[in-house]
């Protein structure tokens, strides 16, 4: 079946770049996904990639996507106190539009 | 747009007893809904497929008969825990499958956080 991974923590500095990888086992899915999880909450789609793109850029949010790799990551520039929170990248799965989940990276911003 | 909503957001219970989520979709048409659970610090675990009109799809190892989901409406379904447990506190997600901009995704409700005593 699928497998997606995330590096589990993430700690870096108000301001800066912050990078989060994400590797994934079944190329055929045509969305990949980011969600941001905040304490407490549900998810929140936060961006996602067509998988015929390499690169997507929302604001502060990059997406770029190696298919021959099977490598996602999440670039947020100028990362601030609230970015601080989970977030799993996912994938659609074949069978009946599921959606896998990565373990989720935690994102700890320090001022 | 896409607002998904759960209710309700907490609740706590006795053992024994059967407890009952709502999962809306606000502003669109679901015709696919999907539940999950969240143990602490750990990734979501997909429970179960609601497809309206339809029974349910539930994935390897989830109990049917622990786990009723009822999708009555297209922006409308339910999860019972019936006979709840400690073992079964957790946090309970829902999702609705739908096109928001031209994005094809599921998007999430808030949560219910099940404590059961």
């Amino acid at each position: 079946g699928e497998d997606v991974e995330q590096s589990l923590f993430l700690s870096v500095r108000e301001g800066d770049s912050s990078v989060i990888n994400c590797t994934y086992t079944d190329s055929s899915s045509t969305y990949l996904y980011w969600y941001k999880q905040e304490p407490g909450a549900g998810l929140q789609l936060l961006t996602y990639i067509f998988s015929n793109m390499d690169m997507k850029q929302d604001q502060r949010l990059t997406v770029l996507l190696n298919k021959k790799d099977k490598h996602l990551s999440l670039r947020i520039a100028d990362t601030q106190t609230g970015d601080s929170a989970i977030y799993f990248c996912a994938v659609v799965y074949n069978q009946g539009g599921k959606l896998i989940f990565g373990q989720g990276t935690e994102l700890s911003v320090k001022p | 747009g896409a607002v998904v909503s759960q209710h309700p957001s907490w609740v706590i219970c006795k053992s024994g007893t059967s407890v009952k989520i709502e999962c809306r979709s606000l502003d669109f048409q679901a015709t696919t809904m999907f539940w999950y659970r969240q143990f602490p610090k750990q990734s979501l675990m997909l429970m179960a497929t609601s497809n309206e009109g339809s029974k349910a799809t539930y994935e390897q190892g989830v109990e049917k008969d622990k786990f009723l989901i009822n999708h009555a409406s297209l922006t409308l379904s339910t999860l019972t825990v019936t006979s709840a447990h400690p073992e079964d506190s957790s946090f309970y997600i829902c999702s609705a499958h739908g096109t928001s901009g031209g994005t094809d995704t599921q998007y999430f409700g808030p949560g219910t956080r099940l404590t059961v005593l």
